[in-house]
């Protein structure tokens, strides 16, 4: 069964105090890993997609990184405008509308 | 652009009672989708839409319909609403530019089953 482990569930950082989450799946097949920021009553917003192993993404304080069965999402220097969930999802390699979830890491960042 | 939309933004229904959520993209983007989120769970694939005129079932079908009305709009159809419906109702769509897959979000639907 096709599955998606998001870890720790919840995180609290002091401001300036970098970290990482983690994003591990088990699939038949991967496209593609898609990152998301889920603020408090509101849909996701897309962040990044990673396609291979190896890949790196960067946005302001973020950086996603691919491997083989995992995906890491690195907050350096985080500010309290960074607390939210962060959503990571898999992308079927055989149905590219196929997407499976993982049930998100709340990050909560302290000035 | 106004990007996904969707209304009503919250819904409080009675077991038995019907509704139709809608979502709109303003993007040109061929394909849509209809996710369910609920505490503790990742989110859940209803029903997607390919392209114009295509629908095909996702990970959580039941008690649940779908039409594509057009490019731009995608509606989600409750029939009978049942309380195990309650959840949050996220409408997404998506492009490929390059190669490159983005996938949109809509603010969602609060929805309540009693």
């Amino acid at each position: 069964e096709d599955q998606v482990t998001q870890s720790p569930e919840a995180l609290r950082l002091q401001e300036g105090e970098s970290s990482s989450l983690n994003c591990s799946y088990t699939v038949s097949g991967l496209r593609g890993l898609f990152w998301y920021r889920q603020d408090p009553g509101k849909g996701p917003e897309f962040l990044f997609t990673l396609y291979s192993a190896g890949e790196e993404k960067e946005k302001e304080r973020l950086k996603a990184t691919l491997t083989k069965k995992e995906s890491f999402l690195h907050i350096t220097a985080p500010k309290p405008e960074d607390s939210a969930t962060y959503l990571c999802a898999v992308q079927d390699r055989y149905n590219f509308n196929k997407f499976y979830f993982g049930s998100g890491t709340k990050l909560n960042v302290k000035p | 652009n106004a990007g996904v939309t969707q209304t009503p933004k919250f819904q409080v229904l009675k077991t038995g009672q019907s509704m139709t959520l809608q979502c709109a993209q303003d993007m040109n983007h061929n394909s849509m989708y209809w996710y369910r989120q609920d505490p503790g769970m990742g989110l859940r694939l209803i029903y997607y839409s390919a392209s114009e005129g295509t629908t095909d079932k996702g990970e959580v079908p039941n008690g649940y319909n779908v039409s594509r009305l057009n490019k731009r709009e995608f509606s989600l159809r409750l029939e009978s609403a049942a309380p195990s419906q309650t959840s949050v109702y996220f409408c997404a769509s998506m492009n490929r530019v390059g190669g490159t897959d983005t996938q949109y979000f809509g603010p969602g639907t609060r929805l309540t089953v009693l």
